[in-house]
């Protein structure tokens, strides 16, 4: 039950894209298609950005994108805004169990 | 409207124990597995647990099993967690969650928390 790694911090100017990795291993983001993404606010609680490695629930902007290759997950923002400074982090399915990535901080310069 | 509702959260000694609840309405809370998710003070999520829709299947991450216990009570829409033998490590900001789809892991919605301190 190790966490998954993600980069400690990532920045972008607006209307810049910018990608989030998440690594596991095979046994989590390499053998489920269950990856799923969230955002935080300071003092907030999370919200569920992407479902299933690319989904989106309702109401998240398609500027939102997820994708997988092998152990690696990856979340991508286009078109950057100033209210995608936020604290993301990565989570997998694994054995009826959940593992969340460390979390990174997105700075929009 | 979807709420999820956490109670119970406040200063607790060292070895000591506190029950944590979770009210929730605006769905058919007898059909969601339902998860708890802490924080620690300026760190990452951590999953805690986790309880199928009706309580037969429950599951820990290895630093709580033995000292913790989820449970739920669908006739009254609400989970719970029992913490005992508690440590500083435990202190955190506890969330209830709803996992979407059975067997995914995606929590789409969440609590506002409430702040578990153990200290001395």
């Amino acid at each position: 039950q190790s966490a998954l790694t993600q980069p400690a911090s990532v920045s972008g100017s607006p209307g810049q894209s910018i990608t989030i990795s998440c690594t596991g291993t095979s046994s989590d983001v390499g053998g489920y298609n269950y990856v799923s993404w969230y955002q935080q606010h300071p003092g907030k609680a999370p919200k569920l950005m992407i479902y299933e490695v690319s989904n989106r629930p309702s109401g998240v902007p398609d500027r939102f994108s997820g994708s997988k290759s092998g152990n690696t997950a990856s979340l991508t923002i286009s078109g950057l805004q100033a209210e995608d400074e936020a604290d993301y982090y990565c989570s997998s399915y694994t054995s009826s169990h959940v593992v969340f990535g460390g979390g990174t901080k997105l700075t929009v310069l | 409207e979807v709420q999820l509702v956490e109670s119970g959260g406040g200063l607790v000694q060292p070895g000591g124990s506190l029950r944590l609840s979770c009210a929730a309405s605006g769905f058919t809370f007898s059909s969601y597995w339902m998860s708890w998710v802490r924080q620690a003070p300026g760190k990452g999520l951590e999953w805690v647990a986790n309880i199928k829709q009706d309580g037969s299947e429950k599951y820990y991450v290895d630093s709580v099993k033995g000292r913790f216990t989820i449970s739920r009570d669908n006739a009254k829409n609400s989970l719970y967690l029992q913490m005992n033998s508690l440590r500083a490590e435990d202190t955190a900001v506890y969330y209830c969650a709803r996992e979407a789809m059975a067997g995914t892991g995606a929590f789409d919605y969440w609590g506002q928390g409430t702040l578990v301190t153990v200290s001395s």
